[in-house]
Formats: structure tokens, sequence, C-alpha cells
């Protein structure tokens, strides 16, 4: 049971280059979320997936496309990207119970240098 | 929208000393605060929560209390260890509703030997 993984650990892009970020859970959860992490900002969340086939914009969704592929895995796309998306990309899923919000298990975590 | 505000955001201790970190949030629907804490470098992990239907819950040296009427909730750490240096980051969400927590900003904690 591996958990929340993600792929790629680090990458470095370039301005306006594309990339796709990888994220799958192999706990049968039904959510699946992506954040960014900037220092002193905390957590923000860009997208979520409530369920397989849906999806919703989060707090800061600008620049960024999200594909809930299946029940398993969530990718997060940075179409042309910018300096200001040099973050910390975080992966998370939950498994909602009876109407209970439970708790989120995170990824280990994508460092994003963007030049 | 929840807006979830932490305080303070940075705090020094001394080995054995008691920390308290303190949370606020504004959305009175939520009935879910769970507290996440990031070792540098890693990943967030639960470390405790509390529903709305308590008002106090402890595990081990860790306890966190919820007083709605005031829409606050805090973390205490009794016996402080240099090990429990690190972000500690407090969220809200509903019970039933949107399925999103929203966290504060964080609070980094450094427990000097």
């Amino acid at each position: 049971n591996a958990g929340v993984t993600q792929t790629p650990k680090f990458q470095v892009l370039k301005t306006g280059q594309s990339m796709t970020l990888q994220c799958a859970q192999d706990m049968n959860h039904n959510s699946m979320y992506w954040y960014r992490q900037d220092p002193g900002m905390g957590l923000r969340l860009i997208y979520y997936s409530a369920s397989e086939g849906t999806t919703d914009k989060g707090e800061v969704p600008n620049g960024y496309n999200v594909s809930r592929l299946n029940k398993r895995e969530f990718s997060l796309r940075l179409e042309s990207a910018a300096p200001s998306q040099t973050s910390v990309y975080f992966c998370a899923s939950h498994l909602l119970s009876g109407g209970a919000v439970e708790t989120q298990y995170f990824g280990p975590g994508t460092r994003l240098l963007v030049l | 929208g929840e807006n979830v505000e932490q305080h303070p955001s940075t705090l020094s201790v001394q080995e054995g000393d008691s920390a308290v970190i303190k949370c606020t949030y504004s959305d009175s629907a939520s009935n879910y605060f769970p507290w996440y804490k990031q070792e540098l470098g890693k990943r967030p992990q639960l470390i405790i929560d509390i529903r709305s239907n308590v008002g106090e819950k402890k595990d081990q040296r860790i306890a966190v209390t919820l007083n709605k009427t005031a829409k606050h909730f805090s973390l205490h750490i009794t016996e402080t260890q240099p090990e429990d240096s690190a972000v500690y980051f407090c969220a809200a969400g509903v019970q039933g509703g949107s399925e999103k927590l929203v966290f504060g900003k964080g609070m980094k904690l450094t427990v000097n030997p």
C-alpha cells in the first residue's frame, strides 16, 4: 500500500514550457486534491475532484488544468509555465464516508522551478 | 467562503516548555478541524483532529480545544521535544458539504534543546 504517490519529485522548466504532474492513490479514496505551497502562504487549493468524473476550481486555479483520469489518478497540467508557478505541489486524497470529511493524506510533493 | 487565520506565525520554546497555536475560522458551518505537522522537506501529516460535537481531544502530549461560539480552536503541545520542531497547519472543513479543507498559513515551531 503506497498511499499517495507523485511524479516527478523535482522539475526545472523554462518559461512557456508545459508539463504534467502525476498523482495516484491506492487507498480507494473518492476525492483528490492539488495544492501549492509557497513560503508563508500555507497550502492553497488549486483544483479538486470530489469523485471520478468531476473536477472543481479551488482558490488559485489560473494557469492550471486537471484531469481525473480514473478513481486512482489525478493529474495537474501547466500549459505555459510562468516563474510565478515556482512552488512545491502536493497532491492529496481522502475517503468521503457517510458525508463526513475524513482525513486527507498527502503525497510526497513535487518541487517545481520555472526559470 | 471559509477563511482560517493562524497565530503566531513562528514560535520558539525551550525543551520541556508548552506550546500553543491558535486558529480562528469564519464559516459557522465548519465542523471538522484537523491539525497537520510538516517537517522540513516532508509532506504534511495529520497529528490530531476534532469535530464540532466535542470541545477537547487529547493524544499523549498533544491536545486540541474547540470553541464554536468564538470560532476558534487551538493546539496544545506539552513537554516539547526537539523532534516537535516543524511547521504546524490548522484547517477547517464542513461535514456533509464541500469536501474541501481550508488551511491556515502555518506556524513554525522551534524547540531549543
